[in-house]
């Protein structure tokens, strides 16, 4: 099984620039998530999707769009790179809901972007 | 306030000895879950452990286990006979249904085991 697969996984862009960051899933999770990791920090919630063409903003959304057209991709654009931008980027896929007794609804992770802005 | 909180930036532990990453969470909804994950320098994230809010029984995979005190909303990693590959950052994580199930992560403890 492939998971979840983002790409690229290295990325340099110039201030101004603008890009998308591809991620698809292969599990049939409803919901799905874009964080971002600046160094030695943890994860930060940037946009998150509860299924095919619903999205809601995150923690830190400011400079960047989402969409959400199909239940396998949730691609993320950055508009007009900033250097504060510069970080580790993570999308992740999860089953819907806690259910006692079902197991363990863990988000699955892709491998990561790493994305300069110089 | 922060949803997950881990005090311990830095951890050492000798090779074979067992040792406990701390994570303290705040929730007022009932249903919630809690999970550890592992990030070796190679970047990816990986999947430990996983608490249900209603699980009455402490969770145990392998050599991981998680000491889960709902009273003091607190849910340590406790790692035994650490080996060297145990060398990462760990993140506490915990989901809230009423929060459209979001994850929200703590900041990490770094863990390296002395040979």
């Amino acid at each position: 099984n492939a998971g979840v697969t983002q790409t690229p996984k290295f990325r340099i862009l110039k201030i101004g620039q603008s890009m998308t960051l591809q991620c698809t899933q292969d599990m049939n999770h409803n919901y799905m998530y874009w964080y971002r990791q600046d160094p030695g920090m943890g994860l930060k919630l940037i946009y998150y999707s509860v299924g095919a063409g619903i999205t809601d903003k995150g923690e830190v959304p400011n400079g960047y769009n989402v969409s959400r057209s199909t239940t396998e991709d949730f691609p993320l654009r950055l508009e007009l790179a900033a250097p504060s931008q510069t970080s580790v980027y993570f999308c992740a896929s999860s089953y819907p809901v806690l259910v006692p007794g079902q197991g363990a609804p863990e988000a699955f992770f892709g491998q990561g972007t790493r994305l300069t802005v110089v | 306030a922060q949803k997950i909180t881990q005090t311990q930036p830095g951890m050492f532990v000798q090779e074979k000895e067992a040792v406990t990453l701390d994570c303290t969470y705040d929730t007022s909804d009932p249903s919630y879950g809690l999970f550890w994950y592992k990030q070796p320098s190679s970047g990816e994230m990986i999947f430990l452990i996983y608490q249900g809010s209603y699980d009455q029984q402490n969770a145990t995979e392998g050599r991981y286990s998680l000491n889960f005190q709902k009273a003091r909303k607190s849910a340590n990693l406790v790692i035994s006979a650490s080996q060297l590959g145990d060398s990462a950052m760990y993140f506490c994580a915990m989901r809230e249904t009423n929060t459209g199930n979001q994850f929200y992560f703590g900041t990490g403890t770094s863990l390296t085991v002395i040979p």
